[in-house]
């Protein structure tokens, strides 16, 4: 049973350029979040998708926007890159059940690099 | 945005030695989680505790759910060289309608010495 997996590992952009980074969630999992991890800090929540809709925001600008396909899979793009948006991106799977107990599980994450 | 306050920031420790950390926030949860991550790693849930005054343990780790909802615990007895890492607490509200976002706390660095 595959975990969740992400892609591409590492990556390299340059300032004002446009990212999309993928993610597939554990089997079973309906739902995807999305956090980006500074260097030295823990992760911060930029949004959640589940049944292809957005469905939380964090404190994060538009050009931050993402889209979950109907196998559950997800991408979270950044649009106009900027130097604070070095970091590892991860994402998490969970299932929606509609109570506690439903634990995010996090794939190994995305390596972004603006330079 | 926010995270939750985590202390200490690292520790150093020898092999064998038990080992506390804890974790607080200004706001209450109805979960809190504790993860840890390895270097170029995403987070792995280690215990998830879901009830204020709740004691949790798995294996040699045991985590504790604030009666205030507003902070948590992990111990880790007779750590060894794998314990090595950044522990992150997480607290989390559930609603009706599912799992919410976690807001992380800022991570605890266990060093082991030799």
């Amino acid at each position: 049973d595959a975990g969740v997996t992400q892609s591409p590992t590492h990556l390299i952009k340059t300032r004002g350029q446009q990212v999309t980074l993928r993610c597939s969630p554990k089997s079973g999992h309906d739902t995807v979040s999305w956090y980006q991890q500074a260097l030295g800090q823990g992760p911060q929540f930029i949004f959640q998708y589940y049944e292809e809709e957005e469905r939380q925001r964090g404190n994060f600008p538009d050009r931050f926007s993402g889209h979950q396909f109907p196998n559950y899979s997800s991408e979270l793009n950044v649009n106009a890159l900027l130097l604070g948006d070095s970091a590892l991106y991860l994402c998490a799977s969970s299932r929606t059940s509609g109570g506690a107990g439903e634990t995010q599980y996090f794939g190994p994450g995305t390596r972004l690099l603006v330079l | 945005g926010q995270q939750l306050n985590q202390s200490p920031q690292s520790m150093f420790i020898q092999e064998g030695e038990d080992v506390s950390m804890n974790c607080t926030s200004s706001s209450i949860f109805n979960t809190w989680l504790w993860y840890k991550q390895d270097p170029g790693e995403g987070p792995v849930l280690l215990i998830a505790l879901y009830k204020a005054g709740e004691l949790t343990s798995n294996g040699r780790l045991t985590a504790q759910f604030g009666i205030t909802r507003k902070d948590s615990f992990l111990n880790i007895s007779a750590s060894i060289p794998s314990d090595v890492g950044i522990y992150f607490c997480a607290g989390q509200m559930t609603s009706n309608f599912g799992n919410e976002k976690l807001t992380f706390g800022t991570g605890t660095r266990l060093t082991i010495i030799p």
